[in-house]
């Protein structure tokens, strides 16, 4: 069974603070992963996924396979981060992908 | 960018009825989408996978009978709620992706059963 972990319901920074939020993951194969941002009213949105290893808004995350986590990154908070983040992972076998979504951590940027 | 469409936005209907979520993929082919549920607070879990012109593959627990899932074209899904209850309120989410792509969320629909 595929499962994701995002330990913290919230998290609050300072503006200009660096921001790190956990994402960990169990799965036997070669999982997909991404991360998915929902602002405030708001649907979801991709923010990144680990193949492109792209910085989205200033975000990076790297995938640890020895350590299981894909954890999201910014060196400076702004308050427009203030959302909703979900880390996923994505499998596929024969055909069938199954997304398991984490409980979401909600980032608060303190002005 | 890629844009997916849900509809309605909100539904309130009596208990019993049958409700028709729609989801379409506008700009581009979703040979897979997705069904999920957001209870208040909670993360999405998904309810189903479909492929276009297959049957969808439901997870543990989800009854077929109750949620029946439609994959009929390469940018259309439904979600058909049947004779709904009270608890099968809920947020209901649908995703689209093209082949090697990310998903493409819907807004939600918003289910209240009187």
């Amino acid at each position: 069974a595929q499962r994701v972990t995002q330990p913290e319901k919230l998290l609050s920074v300072f503006k200009g603070a660096p921001v790190e939020l956990k994402c960990n993951y169990s799965y036997s194969g070669s999982p997909e992963l991404f991360w998915y941002v929902q602002y405030s009213r708001q649907r979801l949105q991709l923010l990144l996924r680990h193949i492109s290893r792209e910085s989205i808004k200033g975000f990076t995350a790297d995938l640890n396979k020895g350590e299981t986590s894909f954890h999201l990154k910014k060196p400076f908070a702004q308050e427009e981060d203030s959302a909703m983040y979900y880390c996923a992972l994505t499998s596929d076998s024969g055909g069938y992908q199954k997304v398991t979504f984490g409980t979401g951590t909600k980032l608060q940027v303190i002005p | 960018g890629a844009v997916v469409s849900q509809h309605p936005s909100r539904v309130i209907c009596k208990s019993g009825t049958s409700v028709k979520i729609e989801c379409r993929s506008l700009d581009f082919q979703a040979t897979t989408m997705f069904w999920y549920r957001q209870f208040p607070k909670q993360s999405l879990m998904l309810m189903a996978t479909s492929n276009e012109g297959s049957k969808a593959t439901y997870e543990q627990g989800v009854e077929k009978d109750k949620f029946l899932i439609n994959h009929a074209s390469l940018t259309l899904s439904t979600l058909t709620v049947t004779s709904a209850h009270p608890e099968d309120s809920s947020f209901y989410i649908c995703s689209a992706r093209a082949p090697n792509q990310p998903q493409h969320f819907g807004d939600g629909t918003r289910l209240s059963i009187l």
